[in-house]
């Protein structure tokens, strides 16, 4: 499915949990991206790797946090902390220096 | 950090019009700038990209055109489809930041039959 896997499609939260939104890539991409999608805002991004072990805050990280254990694996949590976490989560995957982003087909997240 | 503004927000044009979307960015050292078509639920997809030594790009019914002076670059889309109808988004990265792309807040094309 375009070598970059979201799961779940469709995620349901309620007030107070953690949640943790899964991203898998076999493109063999070094740098992997999580945006959040709401209705007339674009992408906003989140948090971004570049290499193993390491992430940057994007424009909106508070109430979300990441890991890069694996060169393959970016997964994101969204936390209690995040007040308004309702939203269509993309990650997408690029090598670095080769801007070209490919998209996963992303996470609807919906607090209950 | 870089601000990439899109316009119009929402375009309807009859099918066989063409469409143009425009995008300004405000980092002179942005140097790639590549736009997503995303339809209803589904993923973004590259449509085309532009680097900046070249004015413009074309590819059949898509065109990207780049005025680095001006620091702004539009999407063509000559002989519309209903097909074509989606959401596209531009987005500029900022020459030195590796990897990261700043995106503009997106424009609904519809294309009516």
């Amino acid at each position: 499915d375009g070598g970059i896997t979201q799961s779940p499609k469709y995620l349901f939260r309620k007030e107070g949990q953690n949640v943790t939104l899964s991203c898998e890539q076999n493109l063999n991409h070094d740098a992997m991206y999580w945006y959040r999608q709401d209705p007339g805002q674009g992408l906003r991004l989140i948090y971004y790797s570049q290499i193993v072990n390491d992430f940057q805050k994007g424009d909106i990280a508070e109430g979300y946090s990441v890991s890069r254990e694996k060169k393959e694996s970016f997964p994101l949590t969204v936390t209690s902390a995040q007040k308004n976490p309702t939203a269509f989560y993309l990650c997408a995957s690029s090598i670095t220096g080769m801007v070209g982003y490919t998209f996963g087909s992303g996470t609807r997240l919906t607090v209950v | 950090g870089e601000n990439v503004e899109q316009h119009p927000s929402t375009l309807s044009v009859q099918e066989g019009d063409s469409a143009v979307i425009k995008c300004t960015y405000s980092d002179s050292a942005s140097n790639y700038f590549p736009w997503y078509k995303q339809e209803l639920g589904k993923r973004p997809q590259l449509i085309i990209d532009i680097r900046s030594n070249v004015g413009e790009k074309k590819d059949q019914r898509i065109a990207v055109t780049l005025n680095k002076t001006a620091k702004h670059f539009s999407l063509h889309i000559t002989e519309t489809q209903p097909e074509d109808s989606a959401v596209y988004f531009c987005a500029a990265d900022r020459g030195s930041t590796l990897g990261r792309l700043y995106f503009g807040r997106g424009t609904q094309l519809t294309v009516w039959p």
